[in-house]
């Protein structure tokens, strides 16, 4: 059981590159995230997934699209990396939306150039 | 709309020492509480959460936290901390949508 697992652990992109960033949960959970973690901002929610065929934006959705691609997984996509994309990115995903605890993957370090 | 504040920014106590981190949020609505942990380099996970019920909610490794709704407020305690304590911690509002609003994050920063 690996719970939540995230590919990769770390890129480097230029700007204007585009990338996919995976994210896959073993639990059978319906809902899953994707965030970014900034020094001194905390997490922010960039997309969620309520569940299996819904999507919807959260904080900070410019720059970004998710495809919600099974039960199972959720990838973040860039399209056109910006500088300002360099961040750490965390996948979640829990049993249902509302007040259940959100299970995180390790992370992923992207750093745009 | 939701938000929280974590009044410190980085909290350095001795070993053995008592703790508290504290957290307000703002919501015109009823809300659900939690705080997370994360170990360096490491993802987030649950230390503990308030939905309803007794306002006095006790999580793992020893921390409890106190829901007060006349002051908004949500802080974390230990009474006895330890080096591996030493940790980011950050409080979380959610409401019906069950969205995660985080705090900035405290650092916890425990010496021998």
């Amino acid at each position: 059981n690996a719970g939540v697992t995230q590919t990769p652990k770390f890129q480097v992109l230029k700007t204007g590159q585009s990338m996919t960033l995976q994210c896959a949960q073993d639990m059978n959970h319906n809902s899953m995230y994707w965030y970014r973690q900034d020094p001194g901002m905390g997490l922010r929610l960039i997309y969620y997934s309520a569940s299996e065929g819904t999507t919807d934006k959260g904080e900070v959705p410019n720059g970004y699209n998710v495809s919600r691609l099974n039960k199972r997984e959720f990838s973040l996509r860039l399209e056109s990396a910006a500088p300002s994309q360099t961040s750490v990115y965390f996948c979640a995903s829990s049993e249902s939306p509302v007040g259940e605890t959100q299970y995180f993957g390790p992370g992923t370090r992207l750093l745009v150039l | 709309a939701q938000s929280v504040t974590q009044l410190d920014s980085q909290v350095p106590v001795f070993e053995e020492a008592p703790v508290e981190l504290r957290c307000n949020y703002s919501s015109s609505v009823s809300v659900y509480l939690f705080w997370y942990v994360q170990y360096p380099n490491q993802g987030l996970q649950l230390l503990l959460k308030y939905l309803s019920g007794s306002t006095l909610v006790k999580g793992i490794n020893g921390f409890e936290a106190e829901f007060n709704k006349s002051q908004t407020s949500f802080h974390l305690r230990k009474p006895s901390v330890h080096i591996s304590d030493t940790a980011e911690y950050f409080c979380a509002v959610s409401d019906h949508t069950g969205k995660l609003i985080f705090g900035q994050g405290t650092t916890l920063q425990v010496k021998p």
